[in-house]
């Protein structure tokens, strides 16, 4: 049973506006979250990830927003711009645990 | 980036015959994973390794084994290898497993005729 979930496959951007990527997880062990971006032929690159003790983490233009009471996190970017356009993935793992548990991915496309 | 190389990057086998496919880490962290990517599945885990000879099962370890002779390799071994192995496998390390995120190799593209 998947315990991340990234129910939206794909997703498309104006340049320059937001983009919204969500990702709902099951497992209430999941105490840090984490955000990767991946390009075709290249291997997932971390972008930005966020403990349980906060609510929000920024990086630049990304900002990742975890709401621990609905099992939801998201990541936002703004403005978008066309070399963001990848599949990003988010992942979770747990204290104690070895593993890090990743959704099916979003394909974002930003659009010129 | 982090000192992850994977070989071969692609490969194309016949079903039945055995492939390993090996990861190699410059950076002497103690954890290494192999995932492996399908659409609409996203990255699962097949086995990882937590030191010199310590290896676990991942989700998906049906088919495959792993060894870890030493800290800088990690090879993932497909016994016999089926149509339904035909996928992208990443490798990744990872310094520790409390809040760090996890550095991934390039790919290897694996196709089983």
């Amino acid at each position: 049973d998947q315990q991340v979930k990234q129910n939206s496959p794909s997703l498309s951007v104006q340049e320059g506006r937001i983009s919204i990527l969500n990702c709902d997880y099951t497992n209430s062990m999941f105490d840090y979250f984490l955000w990767y971006k991946k390009y075709p032929a290249e291997g997932p690159t971390f972008l930005i990830s966020i403990s349980s003790i906060k609510d929000k983490n920024e990086d630049g233009r990304f900002t990742v927003f975890l709401n621990k009471s609905a099992k939801h996190l998201s990541l936002h970017i703004v403005p978008s711009q066309p070399g963001d356009s990848a599949v990003y993935f988010c992942a979770a793992s747990a204290s104690g645990a070895n593993n890090l548990f990743f959704g099916t991915g979003t394909r974002l496309t930003v659009i010129p | 980036d982090a000192g992850i190389t994977q070989s071969p990057r692609h490969k194309v086998t016949e079903t039945g015959t055995p492939v390993t496919l090996r990861c190699h880490q410059t950076e002497n962290h103690r954890y290494m994973y192999w995932y492996r990517q399908d659409p609409g599945h996203g990255l699962r885990l097949i086995h990882y390794s937590y030191g010199v000879k310590d290896t676990d099962k991942g989700e998906v370890s049906d088919g495959y084994s792993v060894s870890r002779s030493k800290t800088e390799d990690f090879l993932l071994t497909l016994e016999s290898a089926t149509s339904s192995q035909t996928s992208v496998y990443f490798c990744a390390i990872r310094p520790g497993r409390e809040a760090t995120e996890a550095f991934f190799g390039q790919g290897t593209r694996l196709t089983v005729v």
